[in-house]
């Protein structure tokens, strides 16, 4: 069973408006990470923002926040006034809190954002 | 720039071949995490060092092994190549031994294309 869930392979957003970016994820273990990261064409993954799994209030950083809601296992991306420069494949992914974490990331399967001026 | 920085950038091989891959970590990070990312493809978990052990490994076969060296850099080795092996590896450095997942945030090096012909 997939464990993170991107709806969204591709989308088209006009230059300065908001965008929401989907993400749904599945585990067992009550302690776990939630984590945006950005793949631009270069190919180098750029960590966005964490949200942990006892956090109470939404993550923000600068411009992207993190719409948590737990009980629907929802973890949406939210950046506010999109730049061309935002224009990257942004995926979602999760690390379960047993063992330490050692088990690594799980990724979803991305979304292509394409901001058009 | 997250200061992990990988070697070499591409790299083309034939089938049956072996191959190793290098990255070094980001300076005061003690745990390397090697992914696999096939072409429109979140990445996969290969395996993760630390302390210079394997602690962690996702479902890939035992010709996919590792090292990690006392200054924490690390070699991803894969042997008896095959073509479904061609992708983006991708190294990504952290710091373990905290507490809290919060602390462990992965960042990622550009990554090393291997095309396996």
């Amino acid at each position: 069973a997939q464990k993170i869930t991107q709806t969204q392979p591709g989308m088209f957003v006009q230059e300065k408006e908001a965008v929401t970016l989907d993400c749904t994820y599945d585990t067992s273990d009550p302690s776990y990470g939630l984590f945006w990261y950005k793949q631009p064409s270069s190919g180098e993954m750029i960590f966005l923002i964490y949200q942990g799994s006892y956090d109470q209030q939404n993550a923000t950083e600068g411009r992207y926040s993190l719409n948590f809601q737990k009980a629907r296992k929802s973890a949406n991306l939210v950046i506010s006034a999109s730049q061309l420069g935002d224009s990257a494949m942004y995926f979602c992914a999760m690390r379960e809190g047993r063992r330490g974490g050692a088990d690594g990331l799980t990724f979803g399967k991305g979304t292509h954002l394409i901001i058009q001026p | 720039e997250t200061g992990v920085t990988q070697s070499p950038t591409h790299l083309i091989k034939t089938r049956g071949q072996q191959v190793t891959l290098r990255c070094s970590s980001q300076s005061g990070h003690n745990t390397v995490s090697w992914y696999q990312q096939a072409l429109g493809q979140g990445p996969q978990f290969i395996f993760q060092y630390y302390r210079e052990e394997e602690n962690g490994r996702g479902n890939f076969p035992p010709r996919f092994s590792g090292l990690q060296f006392p200054n924490y850099s690390s070699e991803l080795n894969v042997n008896a190549l095959e073509l479904d092996d061609s992708a983006l590896y991708l190294c990504a450095s952290s710091l373990s031994g905290t507490t809290t997942l919060a602390k462990n945030i992965q960042y990622f090096g550009a990554g090393t294309r291997l095309s396996v012909l």
